[in-house]
Parts: C-alpha cells; structure tokens; sequence
C-alpha cells in the first residue's frame, strides 16, 4: 500500500514561531502537494514539487515556503506562524503524469495562538 | 487558470435515495477529471477518475462522466448508504505541471 505520512496529527503553535510540517511518502512517486483544507474553502493548493530540489507556487504561497532535498521528503515551513494560518494541512503525492492518482496523508491540524 | 466548481452542501438524504452532486470545469487543454471522498476522522481518497471526454469512471456504485461539451463531471449514485457519508471533492489536473486544482467540496449526510 501507497502510504503518504504527516509527521504530527496535531499542533499548536504561537504566534511568530517557525514551524516545519514533515512529509514522507514511500511510492517513488515524483509529485508531492501541499494544501490547506478549511470549511468552505475546499483544498487549496500552498506549493507542489514534481522534483528533487524542484518546486511551484501554487494559488496560496503567501507566508509559506517549501523544501523537497529528497524525493521521499517534502516539507512545509510556516517561517512567522499567525494565527489566520491556523487550518488544517494536506500532503499529498502521485506519480508524474496528469491521470495519476493522488495518494493523501492524514493531515496535520495546526492551531495557531 | 483552472478551476473546479461544485455543488454547495450540506446535502441530507434518506437512505436509498438516488444522490446527484454537480461539479463544472474551467480548464485549457483537456484535462483529467476525478472524484475524491474524505470519509469522517480520514484522509482524501480516489473515489473514481476520467481522463478523455465521453470516459465514465465508475466505483462502488457511483458514477460520472466526463461531458466535455458541458464542462461537467457530476457524480451520481442511485441507492445511497448510511456509510456513504462523507466530504466529497472535485478536482481536475490539466497543464503541463499536472496541478490538481479541488472544488469546495459537498458534505453529503444519509439518514437511516
């Protein structure tokens, strides 16, 4: 089984701090996606990777940044944390190719006080 | 750029009933179409996928089919079950990149 796995179910925060959101997938898989999931929003895309190294804003990027030094490994940093970043997050990744399935995580609830 | 519009929520049914959720593109090129569920406490999952006009995607009793002259893709299941309760999402990837771009998402509720 594909497995996509978020390194915490849930975290609080202050606010200014720098917080890291950790990303492992175990597929080979060259994409890997950030989003952001809140009520009414839907899920909306912060930043993808189809690389090592290699990375893409997507329709939210403000305030947050991105480092893929694997191919296994994406991270999301929130590098001042506020609160209006308080949501929950979703890894995602798949296969090169726009036909391919993508493969979730559990998601991170990140709270922000 | 691309985006997916669909159905807004929350949508109650009895047990059995026949469940239509809508769901429209704005895309260029052709794009591939897919259905995602998030059942509650879990993550998102495939649920069906399209990826030429005129394909239909089917799985555990539902079904959409990719109508490009419409720009829809609605889901569709004839007998709905209490456990087919969940987040139910739209999404297409399209463009050289392959973004997957999600609707808002339709939370859908079956009543026994």
């Amino acid at each position: 089984d594909v497995k996509v796995t978020q390194s915490s179910r849930y975290l609080v925060k202050r606010t200014g701090e720098k917080v890291f959101l950790e990303c492992v997938q175990d597929m080979d898989h060259e994409n890997m996606f950030w989003y952001r999931q809140d009520p009414g929003l839907g899920l909306r895309l912060i930043y993808f990777s189809y690389d090592v190294k290699m990375k893409e804003k997507g329709d939210i990027p403000e305030g947050y940044s991105v480092s893929r030094e694997k191919k296994e490994r994406f991270s999301l940093i929130l590098e001042s944390a506020s609160t209006n970043q308080t949501s929950m997050y979703l890894c995602a990744s798949s296969l090169w190719g726009a036909s391919t399935e993508a493969f979730f995580g559990q998601g991170t609830r990140l709270t922000v006080v | 750029g691309d985006s997916v519009t669909q159905m807004e929520g929350p949508v109650t049914l009895s047990e059995e009933a026949f469940l239509t959720i809508n769901c429209t593109y704005t895309a260029t090129g052709y794009p591939s179409l897919f259905w995602y569920v998030q059942y509650p406490g879990e993550g998102l999952q495939l649920l069906l996928k399209a990826t030429k006009a005129d394909d239909k995607g089917s799985n555990k009793g539902f079904e959409a089919t990719y109508r490009k002259e419409t720009t829809s893709f609605h889901l569709e299941k004839g007998s709905v079950q209490v456990s087919d309760s969940a987040v139910y999402f739209c999404a297409l990837s399209a463009g050289n990149d392959y973004k997957l771009s999600f609707g808002a998402g339709t939370t859908v509720t079956v009543r026994a």
